[in-house]
């Protein structure tokens, strides 16, 4: 029962253009959003998150739109970098009391072409 | 720099073994989590600790056990290792409302 979803496994760009990695949830409960970048050997890095009473939230060229009625969330990057090019994931979370408690997605792979 | 530190880095088990990681939480945070990575797969959540106390599970064995200490510093320990328990453990730290941050995780090999 997976209740976070990134269905495409990967995702390639050229340099200088838009990045859009998708994710879709099941839990209406989900209150929290938060996507991370991960680097081969090492761990997840945070880049950006949105509370469920927002509908978009931005820093510099990351972009999270959330969806409520269709339980979607997408992180937009713009301009792409080859340095953006990881997996990328995204995560849920229900409940204050479950500040450290996610459910990831399978991950996104990332590749952005000079 | 996530100031969360996990050791050791990478280490390699027998099958039925036991092992011990360990994870230095960052300052202020009083809640650590851990997660377990396969290959091609998502961080999966197995509990988390606040103020020493275990407070939520995920769908992992009772073999599966940890502690939180005093200074915020925890550990995960696995008892009877199988193959399957092969992966990259996270750990990863938190306060109330905040982001969650991560450490660089510790490779296990179970053979």
């Amino acid at each position: 029962d997976q209740q976070v979803k990134q269905n495409s496994p990967s995702l390639s760009v050229q340099e200088g253009r838009i990045s859009i990695l998708n994710c879709d949830y099941t839990n209406s409960m989900f209150d929290y959003f938060l996507w991370y970048k991960k680097y081969p050997a090492e761990g997840p890095t945070f880049l950006i998150s949105i509370s469920s009473i927002k509908d978009k939230n931005e820093d510099g060229r990351f972009t999270v739109f959330l969806n409520k009625s269709a339980k979607h969330l997408s992180l937009h990057i713009v301009p792409s970098q080859p340095g953006d090019s990881a997996v990328y994931f995204c995560a849920a979370r229900h409940g204050s009391s479950n500040t450290g408690k996610l459910i990831f997605g399978q991950g996104t792979t990332l590749q952005v072409k000079p | 720099e996530t100031g969360v530190t996990q050791s050791p880095t990478h280490l390699i088990k027998t099958r039925g073994q036991q092992v011990t990681l360990r994870c230095s939480s960052q300052s202020g945070h009083n809640t650590v989590s851990w997660y377990q990575q396969a290959l091609g797969q998502g961080p999966q959540f197995i509990f988390q600790y606040y103020r020493e106390e275990e407070n939520g599970r995920g769908n992992f064995p009772p073999r599966f056990s940890g502690l939180q200490f005093p200074n915020y510093s925890s550990e995960l320990n696995v008892n009877a290792l199988e193959l399957d328990d092969s992966a990259l453990y996270l750990c990863a730290s938190s306060s109330e409302g905040n982001t969650i941050y991560f450490g660089e995780g510790s490779w296990l090999t179970v053979v």
